[in-house]
This record gives C-alpha cells, sequence and structure tokens, in this order.
C-alpha cells in the first residue's frame, strides 16, 4: 500500500533537547511538507521541500531544520530553540511541486510533548 | 496574499439533520478550494477539490460544496448525516501554496 508513515505517534522529550520527527513517503511524489497544529489554529507551514537536496522556509520555520536527502523522506528537526514545541506535527507529500493542482497527502501525525 | 475564515469552530447537528460547514476566502488571484476531513488523532484526508469548471463539486460520501466567486465562499453541505461524520473539517485555498482554516468540529448527535 502506498502513503506516508510518520514515527513515532507520541514523542516526549525534556526541554532543551532537539528531537527528529520521521516521515517517509512511497507514493514517488517530487513535494513534501511539515506543518504543524495547534488547537483552534488550524495547520501552519514550516517547511517545504519541491526536489531532493532542496527546501524552503515556510510560515513558522524559526526553531525548526529539515533536510531531503532522499526523495521518500523529509526528517524535521524541533530544536532546544522553539520556544513553544508542544504540538501535532503533520508531514504531507504530492506529486506536483506548490502551485500545481495536486492533491496534498498527509501522514497520521505525530504528537510531540515537551515536558 | 491568501486567507480562510471557518466562522464556527464547532457545530453541534442531529443524526441524518442537513448541515452546512461555511468557509470564506480572501485571495487577490484565481485560487483553488479544498475540504479536507481529519478524525481524532489522525492525519488530514481530501474530501473534495475545486480547481476549475463546474462549480459544485461532490464527494463520494455524500458531502458536496459549491464555490460561489461573488461571495467568495466555498461552503459544505451534507443532507443528512451520520454518526461515523464526527470529525474536523478543514477548509483550504492554494494557489502557489495552501492556507488552512482554523477548522470546524462537527458533532453528530445520536
Amino acid at each position: 500500500d502506498g502513503g506516508i508513515t510518520q514515527s513515532p505517534k507520541y514523542l516526549f522529550r525534556k526541554e532543551g533537547q532537539n528531537v527528529t520527527l520521521s516521515c517517509e513517503q512511497n507514493l514517488n511524489h517530487d513535494a513534501m511538507y511539515w506543518y504543524r497544529q495547534d488547537p483552534g489554529q488550524g495547520l501552519r507551514l514550516i517547511y517545504y521541500s519541491q526536489i531532493v537536496n532542496d527546501f524552503q522556509k515556510g510560515d513558522i520555520a524559526e526553531g525548526y531544520s529539515v533536510s531531503r536527502e532522499k526523495k521518500e523522506s523529509f526528517p524535521l528537526t524541533v530544536t532546544s530553540a522553539q520556544k513553544n514545541p508542544t504540538a501535532f506535527y503533520l508531514c504531507a507529500s504530492s506529486a506536483g511541486v506548490m502551485g500545481s493542482t495536486d492533491t496534498q497527502y498527509f501522514g497520521p501525525g505525530t504528537r510531540l510533548t515537551v515536558l | 496574499a491568501q486567507s480562510v475564515t471557518q466562522l464556527d469552530s464547532q457545530v453541534p447537528v442531529f443524526e441524518e439533520a442537513p448541515v452546512e460547514l461555511r468557509c470564506n476566502y480572501s485571495s487577490s488571484v484565481s485560487v483553488y478550494l479544498f475540504w479536507y476531513v481529519q478524525y481524532p488523532n489522525q492525519g488530514l484526508q481530501l474530501l473534495l477539490k475545486y480547481l476549475s469548471g463546474s462549480t459544485l463539486v461532490e464527494s463520494i460520501n455524500g458531502f458536496e460544496a459549491e464555490f460561489n466567486k461573488s461571495q467568495t465562499s466555498f461552503h459544505l453541505r451534507k443532507p443528512s448525516v451520520h454518526i461515523s461524520d464526527t470529525a474536523e473539517y478543514f477548509c483550504a485555498v492554494g494557489y502557489q501554496k495552501v492556507t488552512f482554516g482554523t477548522g470546524t468540529k462537527l458533532q453528530v448527535i445520536p
């Protein structure tokens, strides 16, 4: 079955620690995205990548970093510089790059809690 | 710049009753419009989308949305809801990038 996997589903971290969230897709999609979801705020774009070895900042990139070394993988690192990291993180991918009509497909999400 | 407004954060409705979830958008260019559904602790799934052509679009599970350019709206409707429709619904607008609304929680009451 094709799709997007995110791991882990739940993640706990202590303040001051960096943590990396995994996102893998086997849909052969070029574009991948990371969103943050907070109650009552909808989804906000953190980073996106339209092609391997290239990525751009979204609306709330501060305190986050990404890499895109392989087409199928787009890990997100939440650094200690992120002031309020507790949230639900969603990864998505689409066949076409931004500006196309292609649908974004979402993973099941990772809920990060900072203790 | 583009934006999406979902005025209702929660909508309770009895089972088998009709429902309308409201979505208004603003954009300086033509856009594509989407409705996504999110079940608890899951990712978002595309429900339907408007790209061009007929202003009425339908999903496979009975939802429909109508693009109204003059009112800049893309309201989601279903004539008879089921318990399984209980979820959060997000309207989104996109051209160069997709902007999501804040979501509407649909609570279907048995």
